[in-house]
């Protein structure tokens, strides 16, 4: 079936740098896509989200690109901080109701 | 900001018992929805409902089964436990009708002995 992948399981990067978090989607009929982050313990948490309509969106110090083309999806993160450091899914509209998730990026900030 | 919230952070059970886990959200999001979440497996639909007593398959519902009476609350109960049903159990609710945003509880980690 359609699915949601993630191109790195972990991803560490320096406290003040811009993090990176990609996303590569399968179902070219998909046309909603969400990012969470789950920090150990918690549930995850909604992020930002962009229609198919879009190629990008900004938020406090998140922005979405999606590349429809190619079929990808990336979460860009500005200035990254220690309470950034979490697990990174995406989403997919799937059929009906459903969110189709992707397996997760865990992101390490270094002090 | 939308309140999900699952009555138990931590349950243990045994192998054979009927177990509930509840879920209830505060603001009057017609859907809610049941994931399990597993290392290696990722969220895993089990059952979800668009509408007080309604209730739709997801893609692991063998084992469970949910009850809807209340728009804000959203049972899921393991009709008889078995260790392979250990797992991080989390409730979502979204809005409207299609596959919008869905917020989560912080859900429940079961353990079946």
């Amino acid at each position: 079936g359609e699915s949601v992948g993630l191109h790195l399981p972990t991803l560490s990067v320096q406290e003040g740098d811009n993090s990176i978090i990609n996303c590569a989607y399968s179902n070219s009929a998909s046309d909603y896509f969400i990012w969470y982050k789950q920090e150990s313990g918690k549930g995850p948490q909604f992020i930002i989200d962009i229609r198919s309509n879009m190629d990008k969106r900004q938020g406090q110090r998140v922005t979405v690109l999606l590349n429809k083309t190619v079929k990808h999806l990336s979460l860009q993160i500005a200035a990254t901080q220690p309470g950034d450091s979490a697990v990174y899914f995406c989403a997919e509209n799937g059929s009906s109701y459903k969110l189709i998730f992707g397996s997760g990026t865990r992101l390490l900030v270094r002090p | 900001d939308v309140k999900v919230t699952q009555s138990s952070r931590y349950l243990v059970k045994r192998t054979g018992e009927k177990v509930f886990l509840e879920c209830v959200q505060d603001m009057d999001h017609e859907n809610m929805f049941w994931y399990r979440q597993d290392p290696g497996l990722g969220l895993r639909l089990i059952y979800f409902s668009y509408d007080v007593k309604m209730k739709e398959k997801g893609d692991i519902p063998e084992g469970y089964s949910v009850s809807r009476e209340k728009k804000e609350r959203f049972s899921l109960i393991l009709e008889s436990a078995s260790t392979n049903q250990t797992s991080m159990y989390l409730c979502a609710s979204s809005q409207g009708q299609g596959a919008g945003a869905q917020h989560f509880g912080d859900g429940t980690r079961l353990s079946i002995l």
